[in-house]
């Protein structure tokens, strides 16, 4: 258990409907980010969020926008949904001025099937 | 830009023998380097990373890689696999100029057979 908790584990929606992913990271962890991993992609980087502020953005649709919270969970929100949006979505937390922040730990993923 | 590759998309062995799974890295600068491994309908689960120092770098689950600046790779390696050590792995990049954002690899799949 890497200790990122992802909301909810499968979701199933229609095209054109918005949906939002939940993570919450590890404790103490400032930054939060979001992959996505899909067959034709592989794992692509969408967004990362340190302390509330957006650090770094990817290849993240326009359709697609995120948050981080004050308490620094964080939520990823998929508007207009296509066939194409399935995927299954990755939450990671990373640590910040320890040894260890370069790694980065791995929610479980939600799976969103668009239909 | 920073970029790895995984030359192979799947790697067989029996259980017993030595695995090997290739990633090749393209960087500016000095690589920050990860292995990554995911079970079926799992996250990744962290490996282990190159960021200085000794080139072989220990792990977790008995994995170790091979980190070679003339030959920019980074290949994972087990002295004696497991069937439980069937997975996809993916190889990354930390890219320093957005964030600390991971590229990925496009995988390996290791199959281990009894």
């Amino acid at each position: 258990d890497s200790g990122v908790t992802q909301t909810p584990k499968h979701l199933i929606t229609a095209t054109g409907q918005r949906v939002t992913l939940r993570c919450s990271p590890r404790s103490g962890d400032l930054s939060v980010y979001w992959y996505q991993q899909s067959l034709d992609q592989g794992l692509q980087f969408l967004i990362q969020y340190y302390n509330g502020e957006e650090r770094a953005k990817g290849n993240i649709l326009e359709r697609f926008s995120a948050q981080q919270f004050p308490d620094l969970h964080s939520e990823l929100n998929l508007s207009s949904l296509e066939l194409g949006d399935s995927a299954l979505y990755f939450c990671a937390s990373s640590a910040t001025g320890t040894p260890r922040e370069y790694e980065q730990y791995f929610g479980p993923g939600t799976r969103l099937t668009v239909t | 830009a920073q970029s790895v590759a995984q030359p192979e998309d799947q790697v067989n062995v029996a259980e017993g023998n030595p695995l090997t799974v290739k990633c090749t890295y393209s960087v500016s600068g000095n690589p920050y380097l990860f292995w990554y491994v995911q079970y079926p309908n799992r996250g990744l689960q962290f490996l282990l990373k190159y960021i200085t120092g000794d080139n072989l770098v220990k792990g977790s689950y008995g994995f170790e890689a091979e980190f070679n600046k003339s030959q920019t790779s980074f290949h994972l390696k087990k002295p004696s696999a497991l069937v439980s050590d069937s997975a996809l792995y993916f190889c990354a990049v930390r890219d320093k100029a957005a964030g600390n954002k991971l590229t990925f690899g496009g995988g390996t799949r290791v199959l281990v057979k009894p």
